[in-house]
């Protein structure tokens, strides 16, 4: 079974514009969830989707979105983009909502911004 | 809010011998997960182990074991006979037992090297 998709694995924009980033979960699962991954700050939690609705959200400005399809594919979208905003990005799947529903990562996207 | 510390920034450790990961954490909930992460050079997120917060004994897989105090808030990893293959950063992570809370709150990681 293949495992969580992440495209593209590199990306550089320049400040002020807008990115989007795509994740596929494994077949099945119906949880995403993305994070944040920077030298500084570490690992945060930007936020979930489950059954095409946002049902977590971390502490990011408005800036960062997402959204799940009908198939389960996440995107999301970092608009008006700043230096800070570079890091890995990472997405996780989760079959479902259960508790203890273990989470599967993707290898991320390393976003570059200039 | 519940927060993840590891206060070992980097660790080394000989090639066949064992070393131990400490993690700390603060919750006021008594039922949760926490989980033992690994983050090779292919920057992908693998699980190496995972503990319920409601078992008492301790988990183990293979050459990875924990050593979780619950009263205390520690959630160490020991690896056993360590191998080339384990050097990685290691993160460890906390989970809400609460159906629908899958949000990992991470420690900002400890980085492994194995010497030959």
């Amino acid at each position: 079974k293949a495992g969580v998709t992440q495209t593209p694995r590199y990306l550089i924009k320049t400040r002020g514009q807008q990115v989007t980033l795509s994740c596929s979960p494994i077949s099945g699962h119906r949880s995403v969830s993305w994070y944040q991954q920077t030298p500084g700050q570490g690992l945060q939690f930007l936020f979930e989707y489950f059954s095409e609705t946002q049902r977590n959200k971390g502490n990011f400005p408005g800036r960062f979105s997402g959204r799940q399809f009908s198939n389960s594919r996440s995107e999301m979208n970092v608009s008006t983009l700043e230096l800070g905003d570079s890091a890995l990005y990472l997405c996780a799947s989760s079959l479902d909502r259960s508790r203890g529903s273990p989470l599967h990562f993707g290898n991320g996207t390393r976003l570059t911004v200039t | 809010a519940q927060t993840v510390t590891q206060s070992q920034p980097e660790m080394s450790v000989q090639e066949a011998e064992t070393v131990t990961l400490s993690c700390t954490y603060d919750t006021s909930e008594s039922d949760y997960y926490l989980f033992w992460y690994k983050q090779p050079p292919s920057r992908q997120m693998i699980l190496v182990i995972r503990q319920e917060a409601y078992k008492q004994q301790n988990a183990t897989e293979n050459r990875f074991s924990v050593n979780f105090q619950k009263a205390a808030k520690s959630f160490s990893l020991k690896i056993s006979d360590s191998q080339l293959g384990d050097a990685a950063m290691y993160f460890c992570a906390y989970r809400s037992a609460r159906t629908g809370a899958q949000k990992l709150v991470f420690g900002q990681g400890t980085r492994l090297t194995i010497n030959p």
